[in-house]
């Protein structure tokens, strides 16, 4: 099992669709996580920081189930513009410096 | 503005050479790291600093270098001995080393074998 997991998709959704991704991890060593967006040919950049339970912003809910070991992003009323790929990060118990480290993405394309 | 500055951000290599990728950083951050991304892949991790003139190796260093002998800087150098440097790769940094911190990105520079 990989130590932190997301099904790469596509996804494929309509404009003002409901998506939801989840992204599992093995042994976290922290309170935080974090969901980033990734562009085609760009940096990654936050999207959301996910403490405790969960959080929302906008269009955009990111939520923690730790006994479960997974973080899930829900983005409500999909735009063109969330096409992109989501990374989700963890900081993995064990890994020098408790390291962030990544998943390897899920890509979304939402269509008009 | 404060940010994480990454040059170039096209590189040609031909084989056998050594390429130095600059980061630089005036987000007065103490880690810095270097990842690389394979097209459709996630970020790996080649490098990372917690502090001035220490560094530690990732998960894929063979073949790659770094220097930390300022706060702001923490150059990469992809050697010869780096068999596949096609990539594109992304320099990052946080506040401190804590799992805690969000993680800032340069705008990544995209090296290619010729």
């Amino acid at each position: 099992r990989k130590e932190v997991e997301q099904d790469p998709g596509p996804f494929n959704v309509p404009e003002g669709a409901t998506v939801a991704f989840n992204c599992t991890y093995s042994n976290s060593a922290s309170q935080s996580f974090f969901w980033y967006r990734q562009d085609c040919r760009k940096e990654p950049k936050l999207l959301m920081s996910v403490y405790s339970s969960g959080n929302e912003d906008g269009r955009f809910t990111a939520q923690l189930n730790r006994a479960s070991q997974y973080i899930s992003l829900l983005i409500r009323d999909s735009k063109l513009s969330d096409s992109a790929t989501y990374l989700c990060v963890v900081p993995l118990k064990g890994n020098a410096g408790n390291m962030l480290t990544f998943g390897g993405g899920t890509r979304l394309m939402v269509k008009p | 503005d404060g940010g994480i500055t990454q040059s170039p951000k096209y590189l040609f290599r031909k084989e056998g050479q050594n390429v130095t990728l600059s980061c630089e950083q005036n987000l007065n951050h103490d880690a810095m790291y270097w990842y690389r991304q394979d097209p459709g892949q996630g970020l790996r991790l080649i490098y990372y600093s917690q502090i001035v003139n220490d560094f530690q190796k990732g998960d894929i260093a063979e073949g790659y270098s770094v220097s930390r002998e300022k706060k702001e800087s923490f150059p990469l150098t992809v050697t010869s001995a780096q068999k596949n440097p096609t990539a594109f790769y992304l320099c990052a940094s946080t506040l401190g080393g804590s799992s805690g911190n969000t993680i800032y990105f340069g705008e990544g520079s995209w090296l290619t074998v010729v």
